[in-house]
């Protein structure tokens, strides 16, 4: 069946870091690919998506890319702000258009 | 703001209690998706509804039911609440009527506690 795999957190870094936060999928065909984040308090964002191999999502300086051959949509940032502080989930589309979920990922950011 | 609604924000409830959650979509979105969000169990599917018939079911309880009203809001009922039920609930639309299914919006959620 489907299912999305991301690393485990917290992830803790200093401002202006890199960030990476791996996610990993297991799907047949070629699903839709999304990160969500969820600030403090609040519902869920979407930040990103991706809708076949090779594409690349970005948002707000956040990057991801659909890589069919490591089935893989790390989501990547050059320089991270305490702002980005947040719970981040990857989230494939399956073919009945509902979303399976990563267990999400805290992210803290110190000044 | 994603453009979704729901009600209330909090709902505290004791076991064996019966609670309904609200949702409205997104103007123009046909179809709402129900989640809960738990510490055990992370984020999953529990039910969705488009244009008022039910799609598509996920994990979700034979104590838990759900409908889509002619103007398109949403209500999920939990009836039997048991302590495990305490979660946040979240709905989400999508389908802005051109058919695109691809970005489902989420509302605030629904933060439940049964004591």
């Amino acid at each position: 069946g489907n299912s999305v795999t991301q690393m485990e957190g917290p992830v803790t870094l200093s401002e202006e870091a890199f960030l990476t936060i791996n996610c990993t999928y297991t799907a047949t065909g070629y699903p839709s690919l999304f990160w969500y984040v969820q600030y403090p308090g609040e519902g869920l964002q979407l930040l990103l998506k991706a809708t076949k191999a090779d594409d690349k999502g970005s948002n707000k300086g956040f990057e991801a890319t659909y890589r069919k051959e490591t089935t893989s949509f790390h989501l990547e940032k050059g320089s991270v702000q305490v702002s980005d502080s947040a719970v981040y989930f990857c989230a494939l589309r399956n073919s009945n258009y509902q979303l399976i979920w990563g267990a999400g990922t805290k992210l803290i950011i110190k000044p | 703001d994603s453009g979704v609604t729901q009600t209330p924000k909090h709902l505290i409830t004791a076991t064996g209690q019966r609670v309904t959650l609200r949702c409205s979509p997104r103007s123009g979105d046909l179809s709402v998706y129900w989640y809960q969000q738990s510490l055990d169990q992370g984020l999953q599917f529990l039910i969705q509804y488009y244009n008022g018939e039910e799609r598509a079911k996920g994990n979700i309880l034979e104590r838990f039911s759900a409908q889509q009203f002619p103007d398109l809001h949403s209500e999920l009922n939990l009836s039997s609440l048991e302590l495990g039920d305490s979660a946040l609930y979240f709905c989400a639309s999508s389908v802005d009527g051109t058919g695109n299914q691809e970005t489902q919006y989420f509302g605030p959620g629904t933060r439940l506690l049964v004591l």
